[in-house]
């Protein structure tokens, strides 16, 4: 069972670009998480998905990203017309339920190191 | 509003001797910790977690500790070795209204010095 795949791990753009992230959860998992780390923080929440539903899109920017899980393929993560501020780490994560309640962890990806020029 | 503190950014240690990390939390309502490790350029590991309804859980080397009066978690390691150096993160599943994200505080870097 392999685990959380995430690609490119590394991705450069120029500022006025787009950048695509991929995520293809652990088989069987049904919820993914994608959040993102700039350098010296913690992990920040951006969006929480299920299939061809977005959950939560709370901790994401209101302009510019989006987020989706199609019923077949990996979930994306879209920034349009980057900006310099967008570089950073971004991690995709999935379970196979919600993780209160069930004594369960979120697996993460290797990440996703987006450096904007 | 950091609602899970890590207030040490660092800690350092000699090999064979015990690590703890602390975490502080504000939110009454988180009921679940987990405990993850990431080693540079990589996703965040799992490591251990514990329920509320236990003040304890061990697993080999480490130990989380949880008290909710002081709402306060611990991670112990014991005995450190030097492929512990990592940074460890913190963190509670937030659930509200059928949503859920982890809450992450900022990490804490280990080094075990051998």
């Amino acid at each position: 069972n392999a685990g959380v795949m995430q690609n490119p791990r590394h991705l450069v753009r120029r500022r006025g670009q787009e950048a695509r992230l991929r995520c293809s959860p652990m088989k069987g998992h049904s919820h993914v998480y994608w959040y993102r780390q700039l350098p010296e923080e913690g992990l920040k929440f951006m969006v929480y998905l299920q299939k061809e539903n977005i959950i939560d899109e709370s901790g994401m920017p209101k302009e510019r990203f989006s987020a989706e899980f199609p019923k077949e393929g990996p979930s994306i993560l879209r920034i349009q017309q980057v900006v310099r501020g967008d570089s950073a780490a971004y991690f995709c994560a999935s379970s196979p339920y919600l993780i209160q309640g069930t004594d369960t962890e979120a697996f993460f990806g290797q990440g996703t190191r987006l450096t904007v020029v | 509003d950091q609602q899970v503190k890590q207030n040490s950014p660092s800690l350092s240690v000699q090999e064979g001797r015990i690590s703890i990390l602390n975490c502080d939390y504000t939110n009454s309502m988180f009921d679940y910790f987990l405990w993850y490790k990431k080693y540079p350029a990589e996703g965040p590991t799992f490591l251990i977690s514990i329920s509320s309804i236990k003040d304890k859980n061990e697993d080999g080397r480490f130990t989380v500790f949880l008290n909710k009066s002081a709402k306060h978690l611990s991670l112990h390691i014991v005995p450190s070795q030097p492929g512990d150096s990592a940074v460890y993160f913190c963190a509670a599943p937030a659930t509200q209204g059928g949503s859920e994200k982890l809450v992450f505080g900022k990490g804490t870097k280990l080094t075990v010095n051998p």
